[in-house]
């Protein structure tokens, strides 16, 4: 298994620009999340979602969508990037949609806005 | 106030030393969990735990419900252990992560 997957490693944008963030899981996870990283603040829930078909807000969802068309993809769309969005992305993936599973995250996107 | 507190944020530590981080809460939750995130790198579950005591080889983790309060303890530490560990919590499905121990184990 390879896990939880996210393409691309590094990204730089400029400001407006918009783009895609991949992230795919092959472990048949039902929950998938997006989260940020920056300097000094803990990981921020972007969206999430408990099953294809369905999605939701997480705790810094503006500027940002998702979809979840089948189980495995969980893509993150910036609309009209920000310098805000400078950040580290990772998605993760659990089984069910209860807490008491271990979550598993992918390796990560660094993205620079300009 | 943050509902997810680390203390130390930072810590310097010999190698071979016991070293103990700890988590307090603020929310009534159904799991804790301990993560490992190296420099540059992704994130690695350790521990989720709701109760009692966990040991995985040089580390363990232990929580207290009543007092909202988990301490992740490694013993002969090592360089390789150098990291950033994270508490998260799950008061319903999605976690809430404290800000990080950064750990520096010196030979």
């Amino acid at each position: 298994n390879a896990g939880v997957t996210q393409t691309p490693k590094f990204q730089v944008l400029k400001t407006g620009q918009s783009m895609t963030l991949q992230c795919a899981q092959d472990m048949n996870h039902e929950y998938m999340s997006w989260y940020r990283q920056d300097p000094g603040m803990g990981l921020r829930l972007i969206h999430y979602s408990v099953g294809a078909g369905i999605t939701d807000q997480g705790e810094v969802p503006n500027g940002y969508n998702v979809s979840r068309s089948t189980t495995e993809d969980f893509p993150l769309r910036l609309l009209s990037a920000a310098p805000s969005q400078t950040s580290v992305y990772f998605c993760a993936s659990r089984p069910g949609t209860g807490s008491v599973n271990e979550q598993f995250f992918g390796p990560g996107t660094r993205l620079t806005v300009l | 106030k943050n509902e997810v507190e680390q203390s130390p944020q930072n810590l310097t530590a010999q190698e071979g030393e016991f070293i103990t981080i700890n988590c307090s809460y603020s929310v009534g939750i159904s799991a804790l969990h301990w993560l490992q995130q190296h420099p540059g790198g992704g994130i690695v579950s350790l521990f989720m735990l709701s109760s009692g005591k966990k040991k995985h080889g040089r580390l363990i983790a232990t929580i207290n419900i009543q007092e909202k309060h988990s301490s992740l303890h490694i013993t002969a530490s090592h360089p390789r252990d150098s990291a950033v560990y994270i508490c998260a919590v799950s008061p319903t499905g999605n976690l809430i992560f404290g800000k990080g121990t950064k750990l520096s184990v010196k030979p």
